[in-house]
Formats: structure tokens, sequence, C-alpha cells
């Protein structure tokens, strides 16, 4: 039972190219959530699903997209890449109230 | 606006000793807390809960009480280790369609000192 696990761990990029993060639970969890890290700060969540074909956007969804076809994989998608988005993208998934995090995506804007 | 907020960026502690973080909520519609462990290259790991119908909540050597009135909750870790230092989040929980939305504090770091 891995739980939630992301790729890649780092990753620099240029201004302006494109990338997907993925994450991927073992869980059975319906509810997946994407949250950025900034330093000194908490996490803020960027989107979230409620289910396979089911998203919605959180409190910073600018600049990001998201999809879910399948229970188990909600990647993360950059479409034109900023320095502004240099930080640390945390996936999650819920069980109840609980949320459980994956290990983190480590990303750098250049 | 800081809707969670811990104001103690740090906290230093001797091995042994009890250690004390706080958090303060300003939204009365959150009806959950928790409380994260987090190591460097690390993501965030459950730690304890506490519903808002709750005044106190006891996992082993962590505790987590909630004051509803003064919107405030801490975490008592004892006696603390030095495998506990790590950054603490406090965590408070709103429902949004059908999940929760979970909005965080800023963190603190704990240092258990030998």
């Amino acid at each position: 039972n891995a739980g939630v696990t992301q790729t890649p761990k780092f990753r620099i990029l240029k201004i302006g190219q494109s990338m997907t993060l993925q994450c991927t639970q073992d869980m059975n969890h319906n509810y997946m959530y994407w949250y950025r890290q900034d330093p000194g700060m908490g996490l803020k969540l960027i989107y979230y699903s409620v289910g396979a074909g089911i998203t919605d956007k959180g409190e910073v969804p600018n600049g990001y997209n998201v999809s879910r076809s399948t229970t188990e994989d909600f990647p993360l998608r950059l479409e034109l890449a900023a320095p502004s988005q240099t930080s640390v993208y945390f996936c999650a998934s819920s069980w109840e109230e609980t949320q459980y995090f994956g290990p983190g995506t480590r990303l750098l804007v250049l | 606006d800081q809707q969670v907020k811990q104001n103690s960026p740090s906290l230093s502690v001797q091995e042994g000793r009890i250690s004390i973080l706080n958090c303060d909520y300003t939204n009365s519609m959150f009806d959950y807390f928790l409380w994260y462990k987090k190591y460097p290259a690390e993501g965030p790991t459950f730690l304890i809960s506490i519903s808002s119908i709750k005044d106190k909540n006891e996992d082993g050597r962590f505790t987590v009480f909630l004051n509803k009135s003064a919107k405030h909750l801490s975490l008592h870790i004892v006696p603390s280790q030095p495998g506990d230092s790590a950054v603490y989040f406090c965590a408070a929980s709103a429902r949004i369609g059908g999940g929760n939305k979970l909005t965080f504090g800023t963190g603190t770091q704990l240092k258990v000192e030998l």
C-alpha cells in the first residue's frame, strides 16, 4: 500500500514551458486535492476533485488545470510556466475528514 | 486574510519536557481541526484531529485541546522527544461539495533539544 505517490520529485522549467505533475493514490479515496506551499507559508489549495470526472477550483487555480479520469489519478497541468509558480506541490487524498499527502514535487521556474 | 494563524514560527523545548503549539482561527464555519507534522523534503503527515463538538482528544503522547469560544486550539506533546523535531501545521476543515477543504496555518518549527 503506497498511499499517495507523486512524480517527479524535482523539476526545473523554463518560463513558458509546460508540464504535468503526476499524482496517484491506491487507497480508493474519492476526494483528491492539489496544494502548493511557498516558503514560510501554509499550504494553499489549487484544485480539488470529489470523484472521477468532477473537479473544481480551490483558492489559487490561475495558471493550472486538472483532470480526473480515474479514481486513482489526479494530474496537475501547468500550461505556460511562470516564475510565480516556483513552489512545492503536494497532492492529497482524503477519507472522511483526514487528508493524506504525497511526498511533494519541487518545481523551479527560471 | 489569514483564517488560521500560528503566531509562533519556532519553538525550542528540552527533551522530556512538554511542547505546546498554538493555533488561532477566525472562521466560525470550521467544524474539524487537524494537526500535521512535516519533515524536510517530505509531505505533511497526519498527527491528530478534533471535532468541533469536543474539547479534547488524546492519542499517546499527543493531546489536542479546542476552545471554541476563544477560537483557539493547542497541541501538547508530552514527553517531547528529539524525533518530534519538525514543522507542525494546524489545519481547519470546512465542507466543500461533499469533501472538505483544509485551511492551513503557516507552521511552527519545533526543535527538541537533548
